[in-house]
Order: structure tokens, then C-alpha cells, then sequence
């Protein structure tokens, strides 16, 4: 069956490192999204792609990184300058037919510093 | 740049009731995409309903229907015959045309709704 898949569920992160969250789709869907989730804030736009190679910063990009290099893959790295990684994270994905159809979401991760 | 606007943080009604849930958002486009997304305490987000903006007739999905004013920019969901299951947070999301779309949706805070026994 065709979805998205996030990994890990739950994630760890010790002050200072860097973590990359997976996302992984096998819908041939061109564009993807990551999202964050706070109590109370809904959901915010932190990167997104269209195509392979290409990339967007969303509304809250700052301390984060992504990268396209595969149509079906897009990892979000937290890094050590985002001062408040703890929070759930959504990736989705869309096909030019978003409109029709929709995102489909993976079913998050959960980040916790520590 | 658009947004949306639940007014509505949590609401709590019986079972079988029916219970409308309100959403406005803002944008001086004139064709766009509506949604309402529900994310039960699974967490994983489900599409509910859709609305395209040029079309005049309320979207329906068995039990949850919209009430789409565009003059107004109001795009409330009506779920009929509530259900235990029902409970989740619900998402009103705008989805615009221009640019093809490449930013994606606009989410609004979100609705908890919890259906009582």
C-alpha cells in the first residue's frame, strides 16, 4: 500500500545536537511538506519542495534544514540553533492533483529534548 | 498571505448531537481550496472535507457537511449524528491557487471537540 512514513515515532535530543527526522514516500508524489505541531499553534510551515533538488523555507525555517535528492525522501534535520525543537512533527506529501485529493500525512515524531 | 481562524479552542457535545464547528479565514484571491482535516489522539491527520471556492454548493461526507459563505470568508463544518469516534482536533486549512500552490496549506489553531457518552 502507498503512504508516507515517518521515523522515528519518538526522538531523543541532548542540548546541542543535531537530529534528522525521516520521511519517506511511495506515492510518486511530487511535492513534500514538513510541518511542526504545538498545543494551541496548529500547524506551521517549515520547509516544503516541489521537485527533486529544489526546496522552500515555510514560516518558521530558522534552525532547520532539509534536503531533496531522491523524489521519494525528504529528511528534516533539527539543528543545534533551534532553540525549541520539542514538538511533534508532520511530514506530508501532494501531487499536482492537491486539490483533488488532498495531503497525504505520515503519522509524526515526536521530539523531546532532554 | 492568507489566514485562518478557528474562534473555537475546544467544544464538548453529547452523543448523536449535532455540533458546528466555525472556521474564517482571510485572502483576497478568488479561487482557492478549503479543507477540514481531523486528527484524532492517534495523532494522524485525516481529510474530512473539501470545498473548492468556485463552486456555489456545500460539500458533503455523510454525517459532516460545510457551510461555505465566500462573500462572508466562512467555512464552518456541521457534524450531524455525533459520534464517540468523533472526538479529535479538527483543522480548517485555506489552500491558494496562485504561485500553483507551491506553499502548501495554511492551517488554522485548531478545534478540540470531545463527544460526551
Amino acid at each position: 500500500d502507498g503512504g508516507i512514513t515517518q521515523s522515528p515515532k519518538y526522538l531523543f535530543r541532548k542540548e546541542g545536537q543535531n537530529v534528522t527526522l525521516s520521511c519517506e514516500q511511495n506515492l510518486n508524489h511530487d511535492a513534500m511538506y514538513w510541518y511542526r505541531q504545538d498545543p494551541g499553534q496548529g500547524l506551521r510551515l517549515i520547509y516544503y519542495s516541489q521537485i527533486v533538488n529544489d526546496f522552500q523555507k515555510g514560516d518558521i525555517a530558522e534552525g532547520y534544514s532539509v534536503s531533496r535528492e531522491k523524489k521519494e525522501s525528504f529528511p528534516l534535520t533539527v539543528t543545534s540553533a533551534q532553540k525549541n525543537p520539542t514538538a511533534f512533527y508532520l511530514c506530508a506529501s501532494s501531487s499536482t492533483g492537491l486539490a483533488n485529493y488532498g495531503y497525504t500525512f505520515g503519522s509524526g515524531t515526536r521530539l523531546t529534548v532532554v | 498571505a492568507q489566514t485562518v481562524t478557528q474562534s473555537q479552542p475546544e467544544m464538548s457535545v453529547q452523543e448523536a448531537e449535532t455540533v458546528t464547528l466555525s472556521c474564517t479565514y482571510d485572502t483576497s484571491e478568488n479561487n482557492y481550496y478549503l479543507f477540514w482535516y481531523k486528527q484524532p489522539p492517534s495523532r494522524q491527520m485525516i481529510l474530512v472535507i473539501r470545498q473548492e471556492a468556485y463552486k456555489q454548493q456545500n460539500a458533503t461526507e455523510n454525517r459532516f457537511s460545510v457551510n461555505f459563505q465566500k462573500a462572508a470568508k466562512s467555512f464552518s463544518l456541521k457534524i450531524s449524528d455525533s459520534q464517540l469516534g468523533d472526538t479529535a482536533m479538527y483543522f480548517c486549512a485555506f489552500f491558494s491557487l496562485s504561485g500553483g500552490g507551491a506553499d502548501g496549506l495554511t492551517f488554522g489553531k485548531g478545534t478540540h471537540l470531545i463527544i460526551q457518552p
